[in-house]
């Protein structure tokens, strides 16, 4: 399966304690998106790289929040100091071209804070 | 999301029916208007998209209709099946500024027999 990946696929941890999370994307896609997923909502957009370059946060990115995306190929997600408020499905999607060509998403990780 | 309004938030409908779901969007930038479907403990997966230069496109049992100067566009799936059953998110977005999709609350589609 050449979709995207993403790991691991649940995590439960206890408030305070530090996570972070992998994405492995469609080989030779240059961009790479960030979205968390809350119960009955839609994603709602975290961060983005093209190739290596991290381009856009959004404010939902609290300094807690860290991405990266060295030698623009996997990405990972780590979220410091965890809360409750941060349960939710953490989504990777990737994509190759302009903004709107087509996003591949992963299965998510969910992520639950105790 | 406040820039995206979508509904129904669920919907039933009888096997065979037609299932229509809506959205309406503020940001006149939107040049690029999809359709994601998503089941249960999966990712969302792109299912049709239209850009503004045609005001319909349709793909098997599945149409969006557009409408620009209302800020609406929409998602027909004709001959419902069960199959489809599925959360449905609108999430249109920009070529200009790297605007990222921008989804919709989601509506819940369930196809009955």
């Amino acid at each position: 399966d050449t979709g995207v990946s993403q790991n691991p696929r649940h995590k439960i941890t206890k408030r305070g304690q530090n996570v972070t999370f992998r994405c492995d994307p469609i080989s030779e896609h240059n961009r790479l998106y960030w979205y968390r997923q809350t119960l009955g909502q839609g994603p709602e957009f975290l961060t983005y790289f093209q190739n290596e370059a991290q381009l856009e946060k959004s404010r939902l990115l609290s300094d807690r929040f860290s991405a990266e995306r060295p030698k623009g190929s996997f990405s990972t997600l780590e979220i410091q100091r965890t809360e409750q408020g941060d349960s939710a499905m953490y989504l990777c999607a990737s994509s190759f071209g302009r903004p709107t060509d087509t996003q591949y998403f992963g299965p998510g990780t969910r992520l639950t804070v105790l | 999301q406040q820039q995206v309004k979508q509904s129904p938030q669920s919907l039933i409908v009888q096997k065979g029916g037609i299932s229509i779901i809506n959205c309406a969007y503020e940001n006149t930038a939107f040049d690029y208007f999809p359709w994601y479907q998503q089941f249960p403990g999966k990712g969302p997966a792109l299912l049709i998209a239209i850009r503004p230069d045609v005001s319909e496109k349709k793909e098997g049992r599945f149409t969006i209709s557009f409408n620009k100067s209302a800020k609406q566009f929409s998602l027909h799936i004709m001959d419902s099946q069960p199959g489809d059953s599925a959360t449905y998110f609108c999430a249109p977005a920009s070529n200009s500024g790297n605007t990222p999709l921008v989804f919709g609350k989601g509506t819940r589609l369930s196809v009955i027999a």
